[in-house]
């Protein structure tokens, strides 16, 4: 039972504009969002996170958006660079509890 | 930045043998340390959390006989794929939260992972 999805495993995106990838979750306790990023031959590594009591974080050119009720979160990156190219894992948790229920990833591939 | 290690990047064994994963956190204590698995187009599902001087939990559907995990200091977790068989490859993967960051979820920081292939 995948509780976290990310429905696109590939992505590409021109230099300079905008990168979008999704997320989906079926579990309604999760009230934690994170996105990792992962290069080849390394661990993810934190990008940026979101509680659900927001629906809005930025940082810098990311951005993630949550919406509660369609139970879907969103990374924006403006604009796109091409060391923006990984794979980008959506996480998800309970507040309290150290588990993260990882997304399968979305490879993204930033065109110079 | 906090830094985990890793220890082989990459094994392949005969099926029957036992392999040993070390993690280790380079510049940080971590009182919590997690195993993950992933498979190819899989997403990283967690193992077990490995706790510093006390037994592991772990998940449903995981072998604790089969996936020994020793947590026996600050800076170090192992775990141990016993009497490996094929379909115990995978990609396995630690990360480990600094014990000076408690209730702050981001601060799992991953090790690079150690690709085993089992003969």
């Amino acid at each position: 039972d995948q509780q976290v999805k990310q429905n696109s495993p590939s992505l590409s995106v021109q230099e300079g504009r905008i990168s979008i990838l999704n997320c989906d979750y079926t579990n309604s306790m999760f009230d934690y969002f994170l996105w990792y990023k992962k290069y080849p031959a390394e661990g993810p590594t934190f990008l940026i996170s979101i509680s659900s009591i927001k629906d809005k974080n930025e940082d810098g050119r990311f951005t993630v958006f949550l919406n509660k009720s369609a139970k879907h979160l969103s990374l924006h990156i403006v604009p796109s660079q091409p060391g923006d190219s990984a794979v980008y894992f959506c996480a998800a948790s309970v507040v309290g509890n150290e588990k993260l229920t990882f997304g399968t990833g979305t490879r993204l591939t930033i065109i110079p | 930045g906090a830094v985990v290690s890793q220890h082989p990047s990459r094994v392949i064994c005969k099926s029957g043998t036992s392999v040993k994963i070390e993690c280790r956190s380079l510049d940080f204590q971590a009182t919590t340390m997690f195993w993950y698995r992933q498979f190819p187009k899989q997403s990283l599902m967690l193992m077990a959390t490995s706790n510093e001087g006390s037994k592991a939990t772990y998940e449903q559907g995981v072998e604790k006989d089969k996936f020994l995990i020793n947590h026996a200091s600050l800076t170090l977790s192992t775990l141990t794929v016993t009497s490996a068989h094929p379909e115990d490859s995978s990609f396995y993967i630690c990360s480990a939260r600094d014990q000076k960051e408690r209730g702050f979820q981001e601060t799992q920081y991953f090790g690079p992972g150690t690709r085993l292939l089992v003969l």
